[in-house]
């Protein structure tokens, strides 16, 4: 079965600090990588995707992602960090033909004015 | 934006009673989910439904589980017989075919 590894639990930053969020994955096949964002009080969102092709993805809010094939690696990437952008991140995998959505652990980001 | 939403955003019930939490999907989409998060822990997933049945389940989603789209608006999930473990959020989730799934904002269940 697939895992998702998310290696910072809780992660505290000033404002305009760049930002690496770890995600590592353990399948063997294809698979769809997604990370989604949960602030305060609101639902998970979306944040971007990659199912094939260009392995940097741009998605909302200036987030993007690095797909690493060979590393098992989505990592995903804000250069300048704002107070905003304090929220619980989720990495997530789908297999190629599978529904199911694996999800990390998460990480606490909190960023500090 | 279309949005899922899910009701009650709370439930409080005693061990041994049924719940059903209440989902409504996107309009438009054609695949739906239900996931659960218990607090600390993973998001999980529990099952998925499509064309009016289950497609696929895991290894939570035992008997005392099940899932249901009584009308063309709502997809529900039923607990028969609730336990203390299964206090969580759950999240209710749907799609298109492109698989984004698109996520309520949980109802949070408490069993006494």
């Amino acid at each position: 079965a697939q895992s998702v590894s998310q290696h910072n639990h809780h992660v505290i930053l000033s404002e305009a600090a760049s930002l690496e969020l770890g995600c590592n994955y353990s399948y063997g096949g294809t698979v769809n990588l997604f990370w989604y964002v949960q602030y305060p009080g609101q639902h998970l969102q979306l944040l971007l995707k990659y199912f094939s092709g260009d392995p940097l993805v741009k998605g909302i809010k200036g987030f993007e992602a690095e797909f690493i094939k060979s590393k098992f690696s989505f990592n995903l990437r804000k250069p300048s960090v704002q107070w905003s952008d304090t929220a619980e991140y989720f990495c997530a995998v789908i297999p190629t033909g599978r529904r199911a959505l694996t999800f990390g652990s998460g990480t606490r980001l909190q960023v500090q004015p | 934006e279309p949005e899922v939403t899910q009701t009650p955003s709370h439930q409080v019930t005693q061990m041994g009673q049924e719940v059903i939490l209440r989902c409504v999907p996107i309009s438009n989409h054609l695949y739906f989910y239900w996931y659960r998060q218990i607090l600390g822990q993973k998001v999980e997933f529990l099952v998925s439904f499509y064309n009016n049945e289950i497609s696929e389940k895991s290894e939570i989603f035992d008997d005392q589980f099940s899932v249901e789209r009584p009308d063309g608006s709502n997809f529900t999930l039923k607990i028969r017989s609730t336990k203390l473990e299964d206090s969580a959020m759950y999240f209710c989730a749907s799609t298109t075919e492109k698989n984004i799934q698109y996520f309520g904002a949980g109802t949070r269940l408490s069993v006494l």
